[in-house]
């Protein structure tokens, strides 16, 4: 994964509750892109960011979910109030090379929700 | 318009089959392309990039081809290790990354 960090690898939460995922790109890279990918479908793009800006978020779902990428710390994708069809598997990606061209991704974040 | 559509298979070939994924692009300003490839739902690994001289690792030969926008893997000699999902990917102007669906495919012995 090339330093592309994500927490937690697995998540479980209650219908109603609040899901927090993390992600910390490659050491000496401040961008990220989220993205989902729901059972049996492809990846999908939600959000492109900036360490304290938000550069794309044409894939995000219009409630529920926001994303922010602190000057200090991870970036944080946020769900708030889960329904079961936000289960799914979240990846993060961040440039890995001099150039920025290529993306590595983190292990993901394989949201439940019950 | 998808941005980057691939055929999503599942493509089923013998060990020792040569396989051939087509991918095509809608956006002409598409800077650079890769092929990814994924595991049983774990994370996409970079494959390749594929430049428009088209280059070649191994087994797997990539190719793009700008004036009608797509992109092709060959891998030759297949192996049941190649038996993955394969994501064919533009970087747009806007630094934003475009995934196909992917393109299942299956090695059998």
């Amino acid at each position: 994964n090339a330093g592309v960090m994500q927490n937690p690898r697995h998540l479980v939460r209650r219908r109603g509750q609040e899901a927090r995922l993390r992600c910390s790109p490659v050491k000496g890279h401040s961008h990220v892109y989220w993205y989902r990918q729901l059972p049996e479908e492809g990846l999908k793009f939600m959000v492109y960011l900036q360490k304290e800006n938000i550069i794309d978020e044409s894939g995000m779902p219009k409630e529920r979910f926001s994303a922010e990428f602190p000057k200090e710390g991870p970036s944080i994708l946020r769900i708030q109030q889960v329904v079961r069809g936000d289960s799914a598997a979240y990846f993060c990606a961040s440039p890995g090379s001099l150039l920025g061209t290529e993306a590595f991704f983190g292990q993901g974040t394989r949201l439940t929700v019950v | 318009r998808k941005e980057v559509e691939q055929d999503p298979g599942p493509f089923n070939v013998p060990e020792g089959a040569t396989v051939a994924f087509n991918c095509t692009y809608s956006n002409s300003a598409s800077q650079s392309f890769f092929w990814y490839r994924q595991d049983c739902r774990k994370e996409p690994k970079l494959l390749m990039s594929v430049y428009s001289s088209g280059n070649e690792d191994g087994r797997f030969t990539a190719q793009l081809n700008r004036a009608s926008q797509y992109i092709s893997l060959l891998i030759r000699d297949s192996k049941l290790s190649d038996s993955a999902t394969y994501l064919c990917v533009a970087l747009n102007t806007g630094n934003q990354f475009y995934f196909g669906t992917g393109t299942s495919l299956t090695v059998i012995p």
